[in-house]
């Protein structure tokens, strides 16, 4: 069972180029979020997914634009890449926004924008 | 405003004896939940154990167990016989129903070395 999977690994941009973080989840679960963790922090919510074609923003999300055409991918989108922007990225989901639910996170993208 | 304070930036501890990592939470919501989840140095974030804001008793996981103290707003994390492999990276985590985010608030994290 794959679970959560992220790709790219590692990405190095230059500063004003645009890339997509690519998420999938097998799990057929409903939710899912897109985090970023800068060094020595705890991870911030971009944006999230509660189905297919429902988007909306967490606490960071300028910079960055999603979609969700599919229960099982949540691409997230860098338009413009600035340094600030460096950061290391997870993707998680989970079935359900209960208190107790779980999330599941993908093994992260670490992104070096130069 | 809700918020989690990790307030141990480093903790060392001997390689088989418990440690405790610290975790204060603040919220007005009478329903949440409380995560822990490691993280080694490979990246990965691992699940490690969830208190509801309505369970009586402590959560436990194996080694691992949830120390929660509701009137305190504490949700401290206990590891018995430590391990060199419990060498990471410790966050405390809380997640609110109010807008049906589902979203996960975390604190800044405790970095712990085992050693041996």
């Amino acid at each position: 069972n794959a679970g959560v999977t992220q790709t790219p690994k590692f990405r190095i941009l230059k500063i004003g180029q645009s890339m997509t973080l690519q998420c999938t989840q097998d799990m057929n679960h409903n939710y899912m979020y897109w985090y970023r963790q800068d060094p020595g922090m705890g991870l911030k919510l971009i944006y999230y997914s509660v189905g297919a074609g429902i988007t909306d923003k967490g606490e960071v999300p300028n910079g960055y634009n999603v979609s969700r055409s599919t229960t099982e991918d949540f691409p997230l989108r860098l338009e413009l890449a600035a340094p600030s922007q460096t950061s290391v990225y997870f993707c998680a989901s989970s079935q359900r926004a209960g208190t107790g639910e779980t999330q599941y996170f993908g093994p992260g993208t670490r992104l070096l924008v130069l | 405003a809700q918020k989690i304070t990790q307030t141990q930036p480093g903790m060392f501890v001997q390689e088989k004896e418990a440690v405790t990592l610290d975790c204060t939470y603040d919220t007005s919501d009478q329903s949440y939940g409380l995560f822990w989840y490691k993280q080694p140095s490979s990246g990965e974030m691992i699940f490690l154990i969830y208190q509801g804001s309505y369970d009586e008793q402590n959560a436990t996981e194996g080694r691992y167990s949830l120390n929660f103290q509701k009137a305190r707003k504490s949700a401290n994390l206990v590891i018995s016989a430590s391990q060199l492999g419990d060498s990471a990276m410790y966050f405390c985590a809380m997640r609110v129903y109010s807008g049906n985010t589902g979203k996960l608030i975390f604190g800044q994290g405790t970095t712990l070395q085992v050693k041996p």
